[in-house]
């Protein structure tokens, strides 16, 4: 089975500019959650999408959005970029009824803010 | 909330040697779940092993364990016959039962380099 993709692989845009991250998860995985990750810092928790709706919210501005499709692919928006919104970006998909409730991780898209 | 601190940011060992990264975690719940992930240079973040903190036996993969210190809330991994292709940034995560999102939260992560 193909693991967690994610697309782009690489984007570079302006400050001020909007972008969109693509993720599909692992096939039968219901469970999306996004994650940033800084140069040289861990992973930080963005949202969680379960069954098309928003299971939690980490500690991110208004400006960070997402949204999960009937397929469960899940796409994460981002307007007005910052040069502080550079940093490799995560998908991880996950089988909520598995009490362990492992998170797969995609390869992530780095993006540039300039 | 829940914090978690690797107070080693870089880590190195002699192939077929064995190496010990720290971890420890602040909670005030008593039932949770401990991860290690591992992220090679091609970023692909991969579960390592993971431990529920109900049980007392430590979890084992292969070459990789961890002493799980539940009262010292202490998370070590230890790595053995350390290997070339175990270079990478070790992560150690935490995450809780409750709640409905249930997301890692992830220390800052420890740099292993393995020296041949």
């Amino acid at each position: 089975d193909a693991g967690v993709t994610q697309s782009p692989t690489h984007l570079i845009k302006t400050r001020g500019q909007h972008v969109t991250l693509r993720c599909s998860p692992i096939s039968g995985h219901k469970s999306v959650s996004w994650y940033q990750q800084v140069l040289g810092q861990g992973p930080q928790f963005i949202f969680q999408y379960y069954e098309k709706e928003e299971r939690g919210r980490g500690n991110f501005p208004d400006r960070f959005s997402a949204r999960q499709f009937p397929n469960y692919s899940s796409e994460l928006n981002v307007n007005a970029l910052l040069l502080g919104d550079s940093a490799l970006y995560l998908c991880a998909s996950s089988h909520q009824t598995v009490q362990t409730y492992e998170q797969y991780f995609g390869p992530g898209t780095r993006l540039t803010v300039t | 909330a829940q914090t978690v601190t690797q107070s080693q940011p870089e880590m190195s060992v002699q192939e077929a040697e064995t190496v010990t990264l720290s971890c420890t975690y602040d909670t005030s719940e008593s039932d949770y779940y401990l991860f290690w992930y591992k992220q090679p240079p091609s970023r692909q973040m991969i579960l390592v092993i993971r431990q529920e903190a109900y049980k007392q036996q430590n979890a084992t993969e292969n070459r990789f364990s961890v002493n799980f210190q539940k009262a010292a809330k202490s998370f070590s991994l230890k790595i053995s016959d350390s290997q070339l292709g175990d270079a990478a940034m070790y992560f150690c995560a935490y995450r809780s039962p409750s709640g409905s999102a249930r997301q890692l939260t992830f220390g800052s992560g420890t740099q292993l380099t393995v020296l041949p």
